[in-house]
């Protein structure tokens, strides 16, 4: 089945800096997400990264704090723009209707971890 | 109110032990439902979709109930490896999913 590649796994990076995560598909798929879990918390979902047009945020998400890039149907990046501590988290990458896979559902990437000093 | 909602835990019980998890939903047009896994310092795994028919996958049994807006996880004969985060997930119209906050699971020996 279809593969999810999702990178870095982790990083930590100083505040007032920029971090792009990219997701990487092995399969054409028509929606890709990015989530943000929060320590201790469950998965808030961010944006959906459409492919030629621009990305659709859900409410307290700012595409100029998470510019999001789709270029094709097997790609994707997330930004992090101009961090700080608060944006400490685990970034997620998803996507739906996977190729070959046993259930319908959604897949999600192994994750970024994120620490911001 | 939140809009899935379900017990943090943690749920502590011995191997082999049933444990049952509900999980409520509060947008009646909710279309989809589902069932993840999630270990600690791992992404969400998908467990099982949950059908209104209810559905069995092994040891794990889901039931959608539509009319009270409640969803249910029962996993048989615990095993020790079923320690992890149940998250209750809901699928509304737009592919939008949400997720509950997870119940906690803990089989010990």
């Amino acid at each position: 089945s279809a593969v999810i590649s999702q990178k870095p796994s982790r990083d930590i990076c100083q505040r007032g800096t920029s971090l792009t995560i990219q997701c990487q598909v092995d399969s054409q798929v028509t929606m890709m997400f990015w989530y943000r879990q929060q320590p201790g918390q469950s998965l808030t979902l961010i944006a959906t990264a459409n492919q030629g047009s621009e990305a659709t945020y859900e409410s307290g998400f700012v595409i100029d704090k998470f510019p999001i890039s789709r270029p094709n149907l097997t790609f994707s990046t997330l930004t992090v723009s101009n961090m700080s501590p608060e944006d400490s988290s685990i970034y997620l990458c998803s996507v739906d209707r996977l190729p070959g896979a046993a259930n319908y559902g959604y897949t999600f990437g192994s994750g970024t971890r994120l620490t911001v000093v | 109110r939140k809009e899935v909602e379900q017990d943090p835990g943690p749920f502590n019980v011995p191997e082999g032990a049933t444990v049952a998890f509900n999980c409520t939903y509060s947008n009646s047009a909710s279309q989809s439902f589902f069932w993840y896994r999630q270990d600690c310092r791992k992404e969400p795994k998908l467990l099982m979709s949950v059908y209104s028919s209810g559905n069995e996958d092994g040891r794990f049994t889901a039931q959608l109930n539509r009319a009270s807006q409640y969803i249910s996880l029962l996993i048989r004969d615990s095993k020790l490896s079923d320690s992890a985060t149940y998250l209750c997930v809901v699928n509304d119209a737009g592919n939008m999913l949400t997720f509950g906050g997870g119940t906690r699971l803990m089989v010990k020996p």
